[in-house]
């Protein structure tokens, strides 16, 4: 069964500290797809990336970069200068694609999230 | 472009009471799936909807269904409420098998 483990639980820093977040997962499947999202404490999970497992490249986005190691099955986020408005929590996700009655159908197997403080 | 939005943002009920919530997709999405997030846990599936029929359902029991409609919103419907069941629930949206979005969220209190 796919799994995804965030070790961390919460880390606290302080602003323009650079953080990475970890996460490790676990699939028979030879394609899928590794997603971040964030979710302030107002509940809503935003989108941050979605990675294709044939694509390896390490990818930035700002302040922001990602890197995808798939010989130990790791998707790691790193915040460059962290800010303030940084705080937030962190899932890591893993696809897990099935049949369903209408045709293919994606679950998204979350981790269990890391509670990223960035003080003052 | 509107996001996902879900109605209502707070719910309180009893044991045993009944609950409908509430979704609307992005435009242009087609499918949508409801997540189930406990305290302090990551979400977890519970269905997805594509083309007015469930598409696929996680470790939930019966008493947990869900409709779409024509306009590809949808709602999801929760029997016999039990303690447990008070959570975080989310809906997001997507078109096919692309990139899930998700709304604010509703939050169930089940006393």
């Amino acid at each position: 069964a796919q799994k995804v483990t965030q070790a961390q639980t919460e880390i606290s820093v302080v602003e323009k500290e650079d953080v990475t977040l970890d996460c490790v997962y676990e699939t028979r499947d030879t394609t899928y797809y590794l997603f971040w999202y964030k979710q302030p404490p107002s509940g809503e999970l935003v989108f941050l990336i979605r990675r294709n497992s044939f694509d390896e490249q390490n990818e930035i986005s700002g302040r922001y970069s990602w890197n995808f190691q798939k010989s130990t099955s790791s998707f790691n986020f790193t915040i460059t200068a962290s800010q303030v408005v940084d705080s937030a929590v962190y899932f890591c996700a893993l696809s897990e694609v099935g049949v369903g009655s209408q045709g293919g159908s994606e679950k998204l197997v979350f981790g269990k999230g890391m509670k990223l403080t960035v003080n003052p | 472009e509107t996001g996902v939005t879900q109605s209502p943002t707070h719910l309180i009920k009893t044991r045993g009471q009944q609950v409908t919530l509430r979704c609307s997709s992005q435009s242009g999405h087609n499918t949508v799936s409801w997540y189930q997030q406990a305290l302090g846990q990551g979400p977890q599936f519970i269905f997805q909807y594509y083309r007015e029929e469930e598409n696929g359902r996680g470790n939930f029991p019966p008493r947990f269904s869900g409709l779409q409609f024509p306009n590809y919103s949808s709602e999801l419907n929760v029997n016999a409420l039990e303690l447990d069941d008070s959570a975080l629930y989310l809906c997001a949206s997507s078109f096919d098998l692309d990139t899930q979005y998700f709304g604010p969220g509703t939050r169930l209190t089940v006393l």
